[in-house]
């Protein structure tokens, strides 16, 4: 089962940044905060991931509170094409086996 | 980096008939390999896993199989299809990475 809750769903003007919560109270010390996508009909993407420390690549920064219990992805400025299924997902180990899903969040990215 | 194949795309099966739906990884050795279903408007159900040759984990009980007959292929089947079986299959790959996904299979079973 899923060890992470986020909002159902969520609209961002484009062009502004985007702030996709999540919540994982009960993650452990040896486990890893990831996110992907998932645009309709298409496998999920990999963004990013992270242990204790903030992350930023390319697409998305990842900020991780200090009791790690929750996360912000960030899309500095989104654009129509982040429109998307968002999915946080916390894992023991960086080779990420069984990865469990939830229903994530979706976003709506508005002209 | 790695690159997943999953074919075909799209498959109208009927009810009863067998299925075999085939995932070649390319660009990574010794992969974990994984195989997720996704009904309509759902998350990801992780189905099977793999982390060697012959050796494959079910996560949840099913009317399906899988097999890994090299080290970078990974076929799922079954004998018979159900309407349930009906969703979005995807294959994933990762090792000392995170999973990356292919396009996947759009089974729809008649």
């Amino acid at each position: 089962d899923a060890k992470t809750t986020q909002p159902p769903s969520m609209d961002c003007a484009e062009g502004r940044a985007a702030n996709l919560p999540c919540n994982h109270s009960t993650i452990s010390g040896n486990e890893y905060v990831y996110w992907y996508r998932q645009i309709h009909s298409q496998g999920p993407q990999y963004i990013i991931h992270g242990l204790k420390n903030n992350e930023t690549n390319e697409m998305a920064s990842l900020i991780i509170t200090e009791d790690r219990k929750s996360s912000t992805l960030i899309l500095p400025h989104a654009t129509l094409r982040d429109t998307a299924v968002y999915y946080c997902i916390v894992d023991a180990t960086n080779t990420g086996n069984q990865f469990y899903f939830g229903t994530g969040t979706s976003l709506t990215v508005i002209p | 980096s790695q690159t997943i194949h999953q074919w075909p795309a799209t498959l109208v099966q009927p009810v009863g008939s067998p299925l075999s739906l085939e995932c070649t990884v390319e660009g990574t050795s010794n992969p974990n390999l994984y195989w997720y279903r996704q009904a309509a408007g759902r998350g990801l159900q992780l189905l099977f896993y793999s982390v060697g040759i012959g050796q494959i984990s079910s996560e949840v009980p099913q009317n399906l199989s899988a097999s890994r007959p090299q080290d970078r292929q990974f076929i799922l089947s079954s004998k018979k299809l159900l309407l349930s079986d009906s969703g979005f299959y995807l294959c994933a790959a990762g090792r000392n990475q995170p999973q990356h996904f292919g396009d996947g299979t759009r089974l729809s079973i008649l």
